[in-house]
């Protein structure tokens, strides 16, 4: 079992719609969690990042984390073909004192106009 | 510019030639972070730095690849004898403490001839 599982897309979605991406993780104790965006060709850029059981809302983006099933999700609101782009799962490696982010193989998402 | 800076953009070498990237953190952070993507793969740690210590290399490979982070200066990831395998891009990211979000810079293009 992969440490941090995200299903590789692509996701598509039309233009105006709620686009929800998806990451499920191994270590029942993880702490923190972060996503990022990352265009073809370019970085990745911390989107989100959430520590707690709940929702983290923030402009049209919320994280929703559930420990007790182990997933974390990223809900894009009003999607845009801006939007389009490969969305990374992070979560830090525990144990010891390595700062270690642990990555999925990250979901495309497809915006249509 | 106050983010992490990363030079040079795109590097090209021969096969046997010694690579050097260079990595400044963003302002205020001392904790930086090395990671590879290899085309069609995600992405991958390799080194924890923090200034003029190693904290975490268990993702280095355990030839030719080191990293430095000295005192004064850059972060340096240094890669001798290249081969054709070498070739991806090279990201650093910087973070004001453990667990704490990594920023990425627009990393190093790395070719190999």
């Amino acid at each position: 079992q992969k440490e941090v599982e995200q299903n590789s897309g692509p996701l598509s979605v039309p233009e105006g719609a709620i686009a929800s991406l998806n990451c499920t993780y191994s270590d029942r104790g993880s702490q923190s969690f972060f996503w990022y965006r990352q265009y073809s060709g370019k970085s990745p850029e911390l989107i989100m990042f959430i520590y707690s059981n709940g929702d983290k809302e923030d402009g049209r983006f919320t994280a929703q984390l559930n420990k007790a099933s182990q997933y974390v999700s990223l809900l894009i609101r009003d999607s845009q073909p801006s939007d389009s782009a490969t969305y990374l799962c992070a979560v830090p490696r525990r144990g010891g004192n390595t700062g270690k982010l642990i990555f999925g193989q990250g979901t495309t998402l497809q915006v249509k106009p | 510019n106050a983010g992490v800076m990363q030079n040079p953009r795109h590097l090209v070498r021969r096969r046997g030639q010694e690579a050097r990237l260079r990595c400044s953190p963003m302002k205020g952070h001392s904790h930086v972070y090395w990671y590879r993507q290899l085309p069609e793969e995600g992405l991958k740690f390799m080194v924890y730095l923090q200034k003029e210590n190693i904290i975490d290399e268990s993702g280095m490979p355990k030839e030719r690849f080191s990293a430095e982070f000295p005192k004064e200066g850059p972060s340096i990831l240094r890669i001798q004898q290249v081969v054709r395998g070498d070739s991806a891009a090279y990201f650093c990211a910087s973070s004001l403490g453990n667990n704490q979000p990594q920023h990425f810079g627009d990393g190093t293009r790395l070719s190999i001839l």
